[in-house]
């Protein structure tokens, strides 16, 4: 089961900014949080991760609690090609050398003209 | 650098056949997991392979199968195919190391009539 709760659907103005919600109240102290997209039909889109610490990179900011418990995923202005799902994902590492994925339903982010 | 890489893009197969779909990952990496993708379950780890071997492996019948090449390209096979098989299939590549970030292909529609 995915350890992230997410918002069904978010919609968000053209050119404003898009703030999505992540809970992983569940999380340990040695898992990051990813975050992907995926547009229709396409392969799921690497955004950021982070740790602990506030992530920004040049397509978005990820700001996490202090208690790791949710995290933002702030998208400063949002376009039309913003609109997609958003996955907030605690990535689960088993063993020594092995990583899977596991995705929750994410959020659909509808950018409005 | 080019991303991951998957053929055929778009497959139609009949119940009963069998199928082989291909993943050259992103150069250099050493990784590749496979995905499924389907309206009804979402986004489902299958298996992950390292340096031709797997690594960790899905909830998935034996049906589905995969193997890793010298070179880090992987192949899935799905054998004895059902209507359910229809779904996005979806291949991600990393570096090697567990802390390193998945990057995703644009996928392989696979339709079962």
């Amino acid at each position: 089961d995915a350890k992230t709760t997410q918002p069904t659907s978010m919609d968000c103005a053209e050119g404003r900014a898009a703030n999505l919600p992540c809970n992983h109240s569940t999380i340990s102290g040695n898992e990051y949080v990813y975050w992907y997209r995926q547009i229709h039909s396409q392969g799921p889109q690497y955004i950021i991760h982070g740790l602990k610490n506030n992530e920004t990179n040049e397509m978005a900011s990820l700001i996490i609690t202090e208690d790791r418990k949710s995290s933002t995923l702030i998208l400063p202005h949002a376009t039309l090609r913003d609109t997609a799902v958003y996955y907030c994902i605690v990535r689960v590492a088993q063993g020594g050398a092995t990583n899977k994925l596991i995705f929750g339903t994410g959020t659909l982010l509808a950018v409005q003209p | 650098k080019a991303g991951v890489t998957q053929t055929p893009r778009y497959l139609i197969k009949t119940r009963g056949q069998q199928v082989t779909l291909s993943c050259s990952p992103i150069s250099g990496h050493r990784s590749v997991s496979w995905y499924q993708q389907t309206p009804g379950q979402g986004l489902q780890f299958l298996f992950e392979y390292f340096s031709e071997t797997q690594r960790n492996k899905g909830n998935f019948p034996g049906r589905f199968s995969g193997r890793q090449f010298s070179n880090s390209r992987s192949e899935m096979n799905v054998s004895t195919l059902e209507l359910g098989d229809s779904a996005l299939y979806l291949c991600a590549s990393r570096l090697g190391h567990i802390t390193d970030t998945q990057y995703f292909g644009p996928g392989t529609r696979l339709t079962v009539l």
